[in-house]
């Protein structure tokens, strides 16, 4: 079954400690890309990979890190989370074939920073 | 630089009645654009995209959106709406240029009345 996996789905911290929000994806795709989901403000987009080694940024990178060492995998780091990064993530796959796209989303992590 | 608006913060349609979502975007150059559906507790899902060619793109669960270049909209349009069209919409724009970024609206909420 084609899916996009994101662990854990929920996550309570404090502020500083640093926190890695895995995405793991088994379709071979090639771009993903992470979101984070606010009242009001929609969808934004933290950072995206085109392939292995080829990550940038997205909207709201600011207070994020990623790294793209494999291409089934894709982690979200936040090195000393805030309450401003208090969210709901999403990490997404894409196949994109001669301009024709389809994307895949994980579930969802959300995260509570306090 | 990008941008997409959706002016309306909820739509409320009758069972059967056509719907329609608005999306407005500014974009440099040639645009991707992209519809999104998040259900109640169902998590993201990719609607449609549009690419360069017909006007009218067609997408899954019997939604299509209407492209119009000298409006700069993309409006996501259903025939005949259900109840469980209820969801959460978003839109989205990606620049040809500019690699995945990908700017979304604030969202739309629809809600079909029985």
């Amino acid at each position: 079954e084609a899916q996009v996996t994101q662990n854990p789905r929920y996550l309570i911290t404090v502020t500083g400690k640093k926190l890695t929000v895995t995405c793991s994806q088994n379709m071979n795709h090639e771009y993903m890309s992470w979101y984070r989901q606010d009242p009001g403000l929609g969808l934004r987009q933290i950072y995206y990979s085109m392939n292995v080694e080829v990550t940038d940024k997205g909207d709201v990178p600011e207070g994020y890190k990623v790294s793209r060492k494999e291409k089934r995998n894709f982690p979200l780091i936040l090195e000393s989370p805030s309450p401003n990064q208090t969210s709901l993530y999403f990490c997404a796959s894409s196949v994109v074939l001669s301009d024709q796209e389809t994307q895949y989303f994980g579930p969802g992590t959300r995260l509570l920073v306090l | 630089a990008q941008s997409v608006a959706q002016p309306e913060d909820q739509v409320n349609v009758a069972e059967g009645n056509p719907l329609t979502v608005k999306c407005t975007y500014s974009v440099s150059g040639n645009p991707y654009l992209f519809w999104y559906v998040q259900y109640p507790n169902r998590g993201l899902q990719f609607l449609l995209k549009y690419i360069t060619g017909d006007n009218l793109v067609k997408g899954s669960y019997g939604f299509e959106a209407e492209f119009n270049k000298s409006q700069t909209s993309f409006h996501l349009k259903k025939p005949s709406a259900l109840v469980s069209d209820s969801a959460l919409y978003f839109c989205a724009v990606r620049g040809y240029t500019g690699g995945f970024k990908t700017i979304f609206g604030a969202g739309t909420r629809l809600f079909v009345k029985a």
